[in-house]
């Protein structure tokens, strides 16, 4: 079954305590994503890459590292995490086809809260 | 990307057609119309996605006028599992721009029995 998985589903951690949550998907595509949902905020764009060892900021990214070193896997790293990054975290996927690069393919989303 | 508006909400009962509109007046000339639905705790999930006039698939159908500075999503005779926040996204699908997704606050569709 093609899909985007995120490890772990919920997460509580206590400031400071570096974590890293994964993200892995089983379509080859090129194209991973990580976003935050926050409640009146939407869905914001933290990192994304569009190759192995190709990666670029979104519109949040500080206090967030990623890497992709492999096609398949793109982990969100929390050096220090603080109680601002509580939140909603959903990874995406997405062909760079040309054809629909607007199709993104989301993750079950991991719940972290920061205490 | 074109900045889209939405309702905040609506509210239907099963059985019913529902229509939620989206402005986009500064679409461009390349942008595509994408259209997600995200139900709570869960990922948002492609719906449908389009240029012009109409395009129709087996959830919905997506009604473009010529100016392109509106569409319309239509939801054939919804059941309550389709109670969901719907998202309206434009972006181009050629340009450098296209890898980034701006999710507004989409509109909160109730479906009531």
């Amino acid at each position: 079954e093609a899909q985007v998985t995120q490890n772990p589903r919920y997460l509580i951690t206590v400031t400071g305590k570096k974590l890293t949550v994964t993200c892995s998907q089983n379509m080859n595509h090129e194209y991973m994503s990580w976003y935050r949902q926050d409640p009146g905020l939407g869905l914001r764009q933290i990192y994304y890459s569009m190759n192995v060892e190709v990666t670029d900021k979104g519109d949040v990214p500080e206090g967030y590292k990623v890497s992709r070193k492999e096609k398949r896997n793109f982990p969100l790293i929390l050096e220090s995490p603080s109680p601002n990054q509580t939140s909603l975290y959903f990874c995406a996927s997405s062909p760079l086809t040309g054809l629909d690069t607007d199709t993104q393919y989301f993750g079950p989303g991991t719940r972290l809260t920061v205490l | 990307l074109a900045k889209t508006t939405q309702p905040i909400s609506m509210d239907s009962y099963e059985g019913q057609e529902v229509n939620i509109t989206c402005s986009h007046n500064n679409i461009a000339t390349n942008d595509y119309i994408t259209w997600y639905q995200q139900f709570p705790s869960q990922g948002p999930r492609f719906i449908i996605q389009g240029y012009k006039t109409k395009v129709t698939n087996e959830v919905a159908s997506l009604f473009i006028p010529a100016d392109r500075k509106s569409s319309t999503l239509s939801l054939p005779r919804v059941s309550l599992s389709d109670t969901a926040v719907y998202y309206c996204l434009v972006g181009d699908r050629g340009s450098g721009g296209y890898n980034k997704l701006i999710f507004g606050a989409g509109t909160r569709l109730a479906v009531h029995p």
